[in-house]
């Protein structure tokens, strides 16, 4: 029972567009939620996260938003640049707990 | 500062053999855990501990042990190595002094099982 779930295993967005990542969960239990980017053989790397108390968390180019109704977060990447390619993670935890279940990942192309 | 560090990078082991998957961190985070990947599963939880002398099963811990004796240290044992034991295993910590605190990972140890 897949409980986080990226349903684009890929993207592709042009330089200087914006890039949308989904996620949608199913536990009503997580409260917070994380986006991970990783390169290729090196770990992810914490990019922005997003408690349930709020719907919107902005850090400069990159904004997540969460709808807890529809238990489906998203992450935007304005304007895209070149290394913004990567695969990103969706993560949500619960309770306070550090227990992270993560998405499968989405890959994304940003094409020059 | 190293952060996470794992070793070996790359390892390939003979089904039944056994070895240890090192993990350090020099932040002095109490919290820390182990991940596999594997393609098309995302991140999966193997085990993890709150603080020295405290480990608990995450949601993949067959085959594998684990031992916290030092803040800094979290080795993985796999005690007899299976194909499926194939992956990417990931090391992360993180303080816990304050709740929803990022996780920080390691880059990783790719382990192949013949």
């Amino acid at each position: 029972d897949q409980q986080v779930k990226q349903n684009s295993p890929s993207l592709s967005v042009q330089e200087g567009r914006i890039s949308i990542l989904n996620c949608d969960y199913t536990n009503s239990m997580f409260d917070y939620f994380l986006w991970y980017k990783k390169y290729p053989a090196e770990g992810p790397t914490f990019l922005i996260s997003i408690s349930s108390i709020k719907d919107k968390n902005e850090d400069g180019r990159f904004t997540v938003f969460l709808n807890k109704s529809a238990k489906h977060l998203s992450l935007h990447i304005v304007p895209s640049q070149p290394g913004d390619s990567a695969v990103y993670f969706c993560a949500a935890s619960a309770g306070g707990n550090e227990k992270l279940t993560f998405g499968t990942g989405t890959r994304l192309t940003i094409i020059p | 500062n190293a952060g996470v560090t794992q070793t070996p990078k790359f390892q390939v082991l003979k089904t039944g053999q056994s070895m240890t998957l090192q993990c350090a961190q020099d932040m002095n985070h109490e919290y820390m855990s182990w991940y596999r990947q594997d393609p098309g599963m995302g991140l999966r939880l193997i085990h993890y501990s709150v603080g020295a002398g405290i480990t608990d099963q995450g949601e993949v811990p067959n085959g594998y042990n684990v031992s916290r004796s030092t803040t800094e240290d979290f080795p993985l044992r796999l005690l007899s190595a299976a194909p499926s034991q194939t992956s990417v295993y990931f090391c992360a910590s993180s303080p816990r002094v304050v709740s929803n605190q990022p996780q920080h990972f390691g880059d990783g140890t790719r382990l192949s099982i013949l």
